[in-house]
């Protein structure tokens, strides 16, 4: 079974200073690992994913997460916070495994707010 | 390029009413995948279809079925509605070779009273 935590119902943080929402996870398998955003009464939008190669992933938005296989992490980061990044952020893994799903499983999402 | 549609946007229905959600996916895709989205919560997988047949399914009851067009698009049917069915349901499309790069809707809101 593949299971995603993300440890932060709320992140705060002052504009442009940097921001990072945590998540790990757990699959049998390889990972898919992906960030999505959510905008109020509104669908998820990619941000990014990792799949194989360099553990440092650059998405939309000047957002990135790095891949630590040791610590089954996938932390999103930013380096300088907007207001309009302030949004409901979801992490999801998949098993790409012979025989794995590649059905994402989401965490329960880290609201992330950020002031002027 | 229109990515992936929903319709309706809302909708509002009593316990034990059915009710149908639609879908058209993003072009060019062929696979369409269904998630239940509770307040305060996570996407819930419930079923994927492609080439007109359900191909995965999560853990959801029989109430929960579905369709898939030739055009590709897809209808999610919930029989018998239950208060804890209110949700945010969101379509996916995806191509079945790239299965993980899943384009999601807006979304259909529905409220069961």
């Amino acid at each position: 079974a593949q299971s995603v935590a993300q440890p932060e119902d709320q992140v705060n943080v002052a504009e442009g200073n940097p921001l990072t929402v945590k998540c790990t996870y757990s699959v049998s398998g390889n990972p898919y690992l992906f960030w999505y955003v959510q905008y109020p009464n509104r669908g998820l939008q990619f941000l990014l994913k990792y799949i194989t190669g360099d553990n440092l992933v650059k998405g939309s938005y000047g957002f990135e997460a790095e891949f630590n296989k040791s610590q089954t992490s996938f932390h999103l980061k930013k380096p300088s916070a907007l207001v309009s990044d302030s949004a409901l952020y979801f992490c999801a893994v998949s098993d790409h495994a012979s025989g794995g799903s590649y059905i994402p499983t989401f965490g329960r999402g880290t609201s992330l707010i950020v002031h002027p | 390029d229109a990515g992936v549609t929903q319709s309706p946007t809302h909708l509002i229905k009593t316990r034990g009413q059915q009710v149908t959600l639609r879908c058209s996916p993003k072009s060019g895709h062929d696979t369409v995948s269904w998630y239940q989205q509770a307040l305060g919560q996570g996407p819930q997988f419930i079923f994927q279809y492609y080439e007109e047949e359900e191909r995965q399914r999560g853990n959801f009851p029989d109430r929960f079925s579905g369709h898939q067009f030739p055009n590709y698009s897809s209808e999610l049917n919930v029989n018998a509605l239950l208060l804890g069915d209110s949700a945010l349901y969101l379509c996916a499309s995806s191509l079945v070779a790239l299965r993980n790069e899943q384009f999601f809707g807006p979304g259909t809101r529905l409220t069961v009273l």
